[in-house]
């Protein structure tokens, strides 16, 4: 079965420090992947996707993350934070022999930022 | 545009009891989603549905049921509700029903079982 791990519960930062959060999901064959984020007081949105091609995909508000295929993994990173963006981030993966939209999503990890 | 709309917000019920979730999609979305999120843990899939068509279920027992309607609304039935159901429902929609399709998120029903 498709499973997502995020490993950090819990990161506290202080503004302008580097992030990288960590996703790993267990499934051998293609994969959609997804980092979707949730602000304080707001709905899931989507942060950026991959799909195929480049493993490098940029997202909204400066964030990007990296398919390594290798290792199973889509790290979400931002060179520099920022006090806004503090919220819960969410890995998710869908196969591509799964349901179509049954996305696995992993348990999030929550991102704090100290002014 | 309105974004994705559930009702009711918040709801309580006692174990037993039956419950009705609903969801209005995006303008223009014929594919709707239910997901489960229970506190200190990602959403999980429970349904998807296009076209008025189950499309995928997730791992639920047969207490949980959806339906969608031709305006593309959806329900989210839930009956003999137990203490372990207490958690946010999510519906999410989008255009089609492609994997690669980008959800789109509703603020969610929180529902306490008592």
């Amino acid at each position: 079965a498709q499973s997502v791990s995020q490993h950090n519960h819990h990161v506290i930062l202080s503004e302008a420090a580097s992030l990288e959060l960590g996703c790993n999901y267990s499934y051998g064959g293609t994969v959609n992947l997804f980092w979707y984020v949730q602000y304080p007081g707001q709905h899931l949105q989507l942060l950026l996707k991959y799909f195929s091609g480049d493993p490098l995909v940029k997202g909204i508000k400066g964030f990007e993350a990296e398919f390594i295929k290798s290792k199973f993994s889509f790290n979400l990173r931002k060179p520099s934070v920022q006090w806004s963006d503090t919220a819960e981030y969410f890995c998710a993966v869908n196969a591509l022999d799964s349901s179509a939209s049954k996305i696995i999503f992993g348990s999030g990890t929550r991102l704090s930022i100290r002014p | 545009d309105a974004g994705v709309t559930q009702s009711p917000t918040h709801l309580i019920k006692t174990r037993g009891q039956h419950v009705t979730l609903r969801c209005s999609p995006i303008s223009g979305h014929k594919s709707v989603s239910w997901y489960q999120q229970v506190l200190g843990q990602g959403p999980q899939f429970i349904f998807q549905y296009y076209e008025k068509e189950e499309r995928g279920r997730g791992n639920f027992p047969d207490r949980f049921s959806a339906r969608q309607f031709p305006n593309y609304s959806s329900e989210l039935n839930v009956n003999a509700l137990l203490l372990g159901d207490s958690a946010l429902y999510l519906c999410a929609s989008s255009s089609r029903a492609a994997r690669n399709e980008k959800l789109f998120f509703g603020s969610g029903t929180q529902l306490s079982v008592l």
